[in-house]
């Protein structure tokens, strides 16, 4: 079991260009979840996919879109990138644990620097 | 909306009991209490969730008064390897719709030191 993927790892993008971070899990979770992770200002919370064929904002979705392509691959589009979007995004899933209790996996993020 | 307020940075020492507390004074009723623990370049790892009272697993336990105001989580025995950023994250999970508020904390940069 890979986990949660992300791609691509790193990317230097320049104000006013696109890009689409991808994001796959193969645990079979129906969450997902993008964040973007800031200096000082913790892990934020963009978008959210409670199941398939859902997607609902989080705390800062503004400049961003999101795509739940199958249970599998959630993706976040900057349609015009700004430098206040260099961050780390990381993406997670989730599912009802034995416990009760919810738990995210994590990829291993996406550096994006926005020059 | 529930705000997550916990400690910047501790020190400890090989061997010795941690405990960060994370205050949530505007918890919801629905909200579970959730740690994870982060190193650098990597995503956040789970370490333990509860609701209220006590839960304890293989590597933490987590203490949650009765009022469930603050949470405190325990690392029995540190290790250099625990030396990490420690999340405080409050949220309703089981929310399906629009309003699964996710708050961290700001995070505890804890040291451990030989």
């Amino acid at each position: 079991n890979a986990g949660v993927t992300q791609t691509p790892k790193f990317q230097v993008l320049k104000t006013g260009q696109s890009m689409t971070l991808q994001c796959a899990q193969d645990m079979n979770h129906n969450s997902m979840y993008w964040y973007r992770q800031d200096p000082g200002m913790g892990l934020r919370l963009i978008y959210y996919s409670a199941s398939e064929g859902t997607t609902d904002k989080g705390e800062v979705p503004n400049g961003y879109n999101v795509s739940r392509l199958n249970k599998r691959e959630f993706s976040l589009r900057l349609e015009s990138a700004a430098p206040s979007q260099t961050s780390v995004y990381f993406c997670a899933s989730s599912e009802l644990g034995v416990g009760g209790g919810y738990e995210q996996y994590f990829g291993p993020g996406t550096r994006l620097t926005v020059t | 909306l529930a705000k997550t307020t916990q400690p910047i940075s501790m020190d400890s020492y090989e061997g010795q009991e941690v405990n960060i507390t994370c205050s949530h004074n505007n918890i919801a009723t629905n909200d579970y209490i959730t740690w994870y623990q982060q190193f650098p370049s990597q995503g956040p790892r789970f370490i333990i969730q509860g609701y209220k009272t006590k839960v304890t697993n293989e590597v933490a336990s987590l203490f949650i008064p009765a009022d469930r105001k603050s949470s405190t989580l325990s690392l029995p025995r540190v290790s250099l390897s625990d030396t990490a950023v420690y999340y405080c994250l409050v949220g309703d999970f089981r929310n399906a719709g629009n309003n699964r508020k996710l708050i961290w904390g700001l995070g505890t940069s804890l040291a451990v030191n030989p």
